[in-house]
């Protein structure tokens, strides 16, 4: 089946430094990723839309200056996080969708990174 | 009214049992309706999609779809203690750039031994 690569699952690091996360599709090609934060005991916010080659569509509220989100290949896309405070400290999680199948079969979830900012 | 409303529980079950988990969406324009299972820390699993009205059975899972009343649900036969998690229902409006899936909040099942 189709498997997405997320990188790092879990990381640390400083306020005020950046932090880049990435997600592969390993089988298929993506031709939009789906940037997903989860806070605890919270259901799944979504960040931003990206398709390959085109700039991310970024929901409301959230701050395209802060949250970078490339997607240069069907591949990979890679969501960076600016300048983080603890306040970003969240469950990042990507979800693909694969350019041959229709929608209504869903999407591919990577396995999530846990960052925290301290 | 939010788009998609789940009871956020815990829905708690005795091994064995029936668990039934709700969803209802407020957007008529719906066409296709997932359920993903979500361990904690974990990041979501597909469980089922469903898009036509009725029934859908795929193992212990059944989801049954009712547009019209706009309700969608999963029911869990047979529950074992590792369906304990999170189950989030999701939609989708499909077609053009309309794919972005909006989530519920889930409701958290535990099954009890």
């Amino acid at each position: 089946g189709a498997v997405v690569s997320q990188h790092p699952s879990w990381v640390i690091c400083k306020s005020g430094t950046s932090v880049k996360i990435e997600c592969r599709s390993l089988d298929f090609q993506a031709t939009t990723m789906f940037w997903y934060r989860q806070f605890p005991k919270q259901s799944l916010m979504l960040m931003a839309t990206s398709n390959e080659g085109s700039k991310a569509t970024y929901e409301q509220g959230v701050e395209k200056d802060k949250f970078l989100i490339n997607h240069a290949s069907l591949t990979l896309s890679t969501l960076t996080v600016t300048s983080a405070h603890p306040e970003d400290s969240s469950f990042y999680i990507c979800s693909a969708r694969d350019r041959g199948q229709a929608t209504l079969y869903g999407y591919t979830f990577g396995s999530g990174t846990r960052l925290t900012v301290v | 009214q939010k788009e998609v409303e789940q009871n956020s529980g815990p829905l708690s079950v005795p091994e064995g049992a029936i668990a039934s988990l709700n969803c209802t969406y407020s957007d008529r324009g719906s066409q296709s309706f997932f359920w993903y299972r979500q361990y904690s820390g974990k990041s979501p699993e597909l469980i089922m999609f469903i898009y036509s009205n009725g029934d859908k059975e795929d193992g212990r899972f059944t989801a049954q779809l009712n547009k019209a009343s706009q309700y969608v649900s999963l029911l869990i036969r047979d529950s074992q203690p590792s369906d304990s998690a999170t189950y989030l229902c999701a939609v989708n409006r499909g077609g053009g750039s309309n794919y972005k899936l909006t989530f519920g909040k889930g409701t958290l099942l535990t099954v009890n031994p």
